[in-house]
């Protein structure tokens, strides 16, 4: 149990498009998922707290604007990277809350290679 | 400000020995602790948890640790299997529910 998928594993653009990344509880429903972003030998970096029905929640330092979070149901969440650039190429990872109001126990996604050219 | 670190950031472990591998919090109202376990290109992998009432906790070829005096984590690791190399992340969780996540340690299996 308690799995959860990301779509799609990586992806190549280029310069000034838009990427949608998918994250999606497969087997519980998530109330909460979370959205990470992480560098090479780097650890996890929370982007932003996403909220079924309601606005995400953003950390300092991560553009609303640019990184634009949807969760739709309560086994979605979309993560889009508005007017990719270099920089933006990172793995992003989404987790899942099991449990409803919090059983705080998060489960990741196997994350989201984004490439930018 | 509050922070998670490990001591280490590489161990290499002979297949077969015990790994021990420690993180040190700062939170002293932390009150859940998780170990996840991230192999190359791939997402964090629950391993296992702890809450701040226990101080010890088994699971298969698993043992975490709690030491509240202290504040230290640590994961040890039973046989040590080639499959075990990968990053090992300590998470600390306070009321928020907002982790904080150590840098990470490398484990390194030797044959």
């Amino acid at each position: 149990g308690a799995v959860v998928s990301q779509h799609p594993s990586w992806v190549i653009c280029k310069s000034g498009t838009s990427v949608k990344i998918e994250c999606r509880s497969l087997d519980f429903q998530a109330t909460t998922m979370f959205w990470y972003r992480q560098f090479p030998k780097q650890s996890l970096m929370l982007m932003a707290t996403s909220n079924e029905g309601s606005k995400a929640t953003y950390e300092q330092g991560v553009e609303k604007d640019k990184f634009l979070i949807n969760h739709a149901s309560l086994t979605l969440s979309t993560l889009t990277v508005t007017s990719a650039h270099p920089e933006d190429s990172s793995f992003y990872i989404c987790s899942a809350e099991s449990g409803p109001g919090g059983e705080e126990t998060q489960y990741f996604g196997p994350g989201t290679r984004l490439l930018v050219l | 400000g509050e922070s998670v670190g490990l001591h280490l950031p590489t161990l290499s472990v002979q297949e077969g020995d015990n790994s021990i591998i420690n993180c040190a919090y700062s939170n002293s109202a932390s009150d859940y602790f998780i170990w996840y376990k991230q192999e190359s290109g791939k997402g964090p992998q629950f391993i296992i948890d702890i809450r701040s009432n226990m101080d010890k906790r088994q699971g298969q070829r698993v043992t975490v640790l709690l030491n509240k005096t202290v504040k230290h984590l640590s994961l040890q690791i039973a046989a040590t299997q080639p499959g075990d190399s990968a990053v090992y992340f300590c998470a600390e969780i306070s009321g928020t529910y907002k982790y904080i996540f150590g840098t990470g340690t490398r484990l390194k299996v030797l044959a």
